[in-house]
């Protein structure tokens, strides 16, 4: 099975900063990544998805990058919205996991 | 509009059984993958098990492989998840989501969640 880890688990960032989320897998998984967004008490949301296309409705400010082993998840100027848990996913095969998740916090 | 509405949560005790079902509208559901994804209290996300649009293909979890069965009516628009010998660790918020067809299986939109407990 494909492992992901997420780094940081955790992340203090204020207002209009850029920030960074790595997702590395444990084989090649071509662009097969997809990062969702969660809220509490809220079901994931899309984002990104083939490792670097936006979905739509998702502002521009967030990017993705990456193929192969590593991916990243850049929101180049926080707002107050995006303070959330961020989860990279593999779906190149079954079983289509999940990495730990990335809660954004407010600093 | 894509709706995905799960049903059939609960308190079971260990060992027992439930179905669960996700009633989709709002697009043609026997073209598309769908999954169910489950998050216990406080915890990540962990991807559960995935049917294709004409079952042909079927991926399980390793720790609910033998136990859980996943199964599809399309002439129903509906989703199911067979879950038996239940065990405390399997309690946890569980979603369907649809399974996009652009390339790659994308999880898009997920459901609002069913709840499963599983305590004596």
């Amino acid at each position: 099975d494909i492992q992901l880890t997420q780094s940081p688990s955790f992340l203090s960032a204020s207002v209009g900063d850029r920030v960074t989320i790595t997702c590395r897998a444990s084989q090649g998984i071509s662009s097969y990544l997809a990062w969702y967004q969660q809220k509490p008490g809220k079901a994931p949301k899309l984002l990104i998805y083939a490792a670097s296309t936006l979905q739509s409705g998702v502002p521009s400010r967030f990017s993705g990058s990456g193929s192969g082993t590593e991916f990243t998840l850049t929101i180049s100027s926080l707002q107050p919205e995006d303070f959330a848990t961020y989860y990279c996913q593999q779906l190149n095969s079954y079983p289509f996991t999940f990495g730990p998740g990335t809660k954004v916090d407010i600093k | 509009e894509v709706q995905l509405v799960e049903s059939g949560g609960g308190l079971v005790q260990p060992g027992r059984s439930l179905r669960l079902s996700c009633a989709a509208s709002g697009f043609t559901f026997d073209d598309y993958a769908m999954h169910w994804v489950r998050q216990a209290p406080g915890k990540g996300l962990e991807w559960v098990s995935g049917i294709s649009w004409n079952s042909g293909s079927i991926g399980y979890a390793d720790s609910v492989k033998g136990r859980f069965t996943i199964s599809r009516d399309n002439a129903k628009n509906s989703l199911y998840l067979q879950m038996n010998s239940l065990r405390a660790e399997d309690t946890a918020l569980y979603y369907c989501a649809k399974g996009r067809n652009d390339g790659g299986n994308w999880f898009d939109p997920w459901g609002q969640g069913t709840l499963v407990t599983v305590s004596s």
